[in-house]
């Protein structure tokens, strides 16, 4: 089945303490996004990939990283995560053409609770 | 960057009634318009999408239009049903702009009995 795959789907932690959140597709998609998603402002994007090695980023990075060394995985890490990063966190995945956009398969996302 | 806006935040229709949504974007050069559904505690799923190349795109009860000039482009739901109701997010995207999407913020509809 394709799909999109996040783990951990729940995580409650404390200031400072570094986690990653992993996103790995099975769909051979080159491009491959993180966002957050807060009450009244939607998704925004943190990172993208648009393959291997490649990535930039969005509109909201600031506290995180992202690595893209295989094509089917996207990690998102916290270095030291803050109050203000709790969030519902989503990854999506998409086939990338150099001028055509593509739908965007989204995983079933991450609740991250920061205290 | 781009900026897309979304009314209404809440939408109540009975059920069997039409709702519609409707979104601006800023950006001329976008040129993909994409409606997702995320039902409670769900992952965002895409429902239509609409490329600039054409008005209007129909998939049984629901269709979405664009309006290039006015850079408005708007969600239509006939027949609603309650598995209607969720969170409906548009979204617009620029070719060459890496597949970015920018999201609205979204709207709750909600098909009352």
């Amino acid at each position: 089945e394709a799909q999109v795959t996040q783990n951990p789907r729940y995580l409650i932690t404390v200031t400072g303490k570094k986690l990653t959140v992993t996103c790995s597709q099975n769909m051979n998609h080159e491009y491959m996004s993180w966002y957050r998603q807060d009450p009244g402002l939607g998704l925004r994007q943190i990172y993208y990939s648009m393959n291997v090695e490649v990535t930039d980023k969005g509109d909201v990075p600031e506290g995180y990283k992202v690595s893209r060394k295989e094509k089917r995985n996207f990690p998102l890490i916290l270095e030291s995560p803050s109050p203000n990063q709790t969030s519902l966190y989503f990854c999506a995945s998409s086939l990338s053409w150099q001028s055509s956009n593509q739908p965007q398969h989204f995983g079933d996302g991450t609740r991250l609770s920061i205290l | 960057g781009e900026n897309v806006e979304q009314h209404p935040s809440t939408l109540s229709v009975q059920e069997g009634d039409s709702a519609v949504i409707k979104c601006t974007y800023s950006d001329s050069a976008s040129n993909y318009f994409p409606w997702y559904k995320q039902e409670l505690g769900k992952r965002p799923q895409l429902i239509i999408d609409i490329r600039s190349n054409v008005g209007e795109k129909k998939d049984q009860r629901i269709a979405v239009t664009l309006n290039k000039t006015a850079k408005h482009f708007s969600l239509h739901i006939t027949e609603t049903q309650p598995e209607d109701s969720a969170v409906y997010f548009c979204a617009a995207s620029r070719a060459g702009g890496g597949n970015k999407l920018t999201f609205g913020t979204g709207t709750q509809l909600k098909v009352e009995l």
